[in-house]
């Protein structure tokens, strides 16, 4: 299995802060990456897809990179809607690992 | 516009068997794989089971393998979850979600809470 792994666990920052979230793969899954966002009580919004596709909807401040094995997501200029837990997906093989999550929390 | 809606979901008691549906509609469903995710209370995202569109191929996750069963039925854009010995740690929500290796986006229900207890 994939072993997906993201740093960190947890983030603190402040609205108007740029943040970024680094997702690892124990082995390659090309570019079948997603990113999601999720708040207490509703599911995951994807934000992210195919590692920089943008999901239509989303602010573009909100953007994806990487391929292979490391990737990464970033949010520029954060605003306070943008508080909430953050999980990569790879879907490059089964099963379709998640990243353990990342909270991003207001300083 | 794609939509996939979860239904089934309830309160059982351990050991007792339950069965989820996930209507899609929006896209030509036989053509996509489909995976069931859970999250149980307070815990992050699990893959639990995955389908190929055509429904010849199953995968599971170490934690379900031999209890829970996967299918679809193509005619009726309907993707089933069967889950027998139910245990308490089986407790989360379930959602189907559209994903797979294909230049197209990915698409999630809402989810339905299955509650695994005495």
């Amino acid at each position: 299995d994939i072993q997906m792994t993201q740093s960190p666990s947890t983030l603190s920052a402040s609205v108007g802060d740029r943040v970024t979230i680094t997702c690892r793969a124990s082995q390659s899954v090309s570019t079948w990456l997603a990113w999601y966002q999720q708040k207490p009580g509703k599911a995951p919004k994807l934000l992210i897809y195919k590692a920089s596709s943008f999901e239509s909807g989303v602010p573009f401040r909100f953007s994806g990179s990487g391929s292979g094995t490391e990737f990464t997501l970033t949010i520029t200029s954060l605003q306070p809607d943008d508080f909430a837990t953050y999980y990569c997906q790879q879907y490059n093989s089964y099963p379709y690992t998640f990243g353990q999550g990342t909270k991003l929390e207001i300083k | 516009e794609v939509q996939m809606l979860e239904s089934g979901g309830g309160l059982v008691q351990p050991g007792t068997s339950l069965g989820l549906s996930c209507a899609a509609s929006g896209f030509t469903f036989s053509s996509y794989a489909i995976s069931w995710v859970r999250q149980a209370p307070g815990k992050g995202l699990e893959w639990v089971s995955g389908i190929s569109g055509s429904g010849d191929s199953t995968y599971y996750a170490d934690s379900v393998m031999g209890r829970f069963t996967i299918s679809r039925d193509n005619s009726k854009n309907t993707l089933y979850l069967q889950m027998d010995s139910l245990r308490a740690e089986d407790t989360a929500v379930y959602y189907c979600a559209r994903v797979g290796p294909t230049t197209y986006s990915i698409y999630w229900g809402q989810g339905t809470l299955v509650t695994v207890s005495s």
